[in-house]
């Protein structure tokens, strides 16, 4: 079973500064990950996948990167409506593997 | 447009059943790998279990094996989720979502909440 850890569990940025969030793998998983960023009471939206590839959608100020187990999640110049809980997701389609780390919690400092 | 809507949750007791319901919308139901993803009062999301297309392969979370099934019927664009044996750590809101392979899931329904307690 892969293990998805995040740090920090908590991270405080002030307003147009930038956030950036860890997350490894317990084993090398290429760079079947995404990121999604999930509110109170809303559906999960997926920000990227392939560790570095934007969804649809999603402004350029989000990006991914990392390979194999150590992967980064940067937002740059942070906007009111970027704090939420964010997650790292490993996916394999085959054999089906999915699991999600436990999340960081962006607040605003 | 694209959507997902989950029904079926409530307040049941342990040990009973509950079947929840995902209806989708705007785009090609049968082409579409399915998931199902819950999360916890005050916990992270956790994966729960995925159909393929034709709901011939089915994969489970070890923590809902032999109490989940999930299924799905692509004349009425309709996915399922059987819950038996409901126990307290069940609680937790319920979200499918639409897996499009080339990617994760990209489109989530808003959930529905199950409160298992007695």
């Amino acid at each position: 079973e892969i293990v998805m850890t995040q740090s920090p569990a908590t991270l405080s940025v002030s307003l147009g500064e930038r956030a950036t969030l860890s997350c490894r793998a317990s084993q090398s998983i290429s760079s079947n990950l995404a990121w999604f960023q999930h509110k109170p009471g809303q559906a999960p939206r997926l920000l990227i996948y392939g560790a570095s590839t934007r969804a649809t959608g999603i402004p350029a100020r989000f990006s991914g990167s990392g390979s194999e187990t150590e992967f980064t999640f940067t937002i740059n110049s942070l906007q009111s409506e970027d704090f939420a809980v964010y997650y790292c997701h490993h996916y394999n389609n085959w054999p089906p593997m999915y699991t999600f780390g436990q999340g960081t919690k962006l607040e605003i400092k | 447009q694209v959507e997902l809507v989950e029904s079926g949750g409530g307040v049941v007791q342990p040990g009973m059943s509950l079947r929840l319901s995902c209806v989708a919308s705007g785009f090609t139901f049968s082409g579409y790998v399915m998931h199902w993803v819950r999360q916890a009062p005050g916990k992270g999301l956790e994966w729960v279990g995925v159909i393929w297309t034709d709901g011939n392969y089915k994969q489970y979370a070890d923590s809902v094996k032999g109490r989940f099934s999930i299924s799905r019927d692509n004349s009425k664009n309709t996915l399922y989720l059987q819950i038996d044996s409901l126990r307290g750590e069940d609680t937790a809101v319920y979200y499918c979502a639409r897996d499009p392979a080339t990617h994760p899931c990209d489109v989530w329904g808003q959930g529905t909440m199950i409160t298992v307690s007695s």
